[in-house]
């Protein structure tokens, strides 16, 4: 079965701070995205990844930067933390061209203060 | 309007009922997952579809691309049901070619 972890499953940061969410796939899968989850909502997508070496902007990458050093690490950066971050947020992996089903990790739950 | 839609919001069911949530989408889609998201805030994936019906224990998803809908039926419905649904259909390219989230209908199932 499709595996999907992510790290650290909570974190409170400082405003202005820098924060690291990773992502880790033991799928094989070429793709890899980001999304964030807010109270009373789905989840929106903020970047995802082709492949390693690959980032491209989701609906809404403001604030947010990624990177996908290898097949199965995909992190999501939050070089200056604000309040507005605070969310829970997911990552998935996915193969095929697109339209395949896509694999989700636990979530993190961020907190900026 | 929103690109997916879905209905009702909310719902409540007493244990034993059965009942069904509904995902229409402004444009046609590829496919689409369907999620409950537990208690816990885990999201578990319910059924995937490309096309046609699928089944599994007490649940029932039906997709229909050209009627631009999808359904998640849900029979003899347990306390264990309680979550919020998710639909999520996969756009037929460009700017659509990614996972659309609806918001979701809140399942409270009483006994």
């Amino acid at each position: 079965e499709a595996a999907v972890t992510q790290s650290p499953r909570n974190k409170v940061a400082v405003t202005g701070g820098k924060v690291t969410l990773s992502c880790n796939q033991t799928n094989n899968h070429n793709n890899m995205y980001w999304y964030r989850q807010d109270t009373g909502h789905g989840l929106r997508l903020i970047h995802y990844s082709y492949g390693a070496g690959s980032t491209e902007k989701g609906d809404i990458p403001d604030g947010y930067k990624a990177s996908r050093p290898s097949q199965e690490n995909f992190s999501l950066i939050l070089e200056l933390a604000t309040p507005s971050q605070t969310s829970v947020y997911f990552c998935a992996s996915g193969d095929g061209l697109g339209g395949r089903e896509q694999y989700f990790g636990p979530g993190t739950r961020l907190t900026v203060l | 309007g929103m690109p997916v839609e879905q209905n009702p919001p909310a719902l409540s069911l007493y244990e034993g009922a059965d009942s069904g949530l509904r995902c229409n989408f402004s444009t046609t889609m590829k496919s689409v997952q369907w999620f409950q998201q537990n208690h816990r805030g885990r999201l578990i994936t319910l059924f995937y579809l490309a096309q046609g019906t699928k089944e599994n224990g007490r649940l029932k998803s039906t997709f229909n691309s050209k009627e631009r809908y999808s359904t998640l039926h849900i029979k003899d419905a347990q306390l264990e049901d309680s979550g919020t649904y998710f639909c999520a259909p996969w756009g037929s390219g460009g700017s659509n070619a990614k996972l659309t989230f609806g918001k979701g209908t809140k399942l409270s199932v009483k006994s």
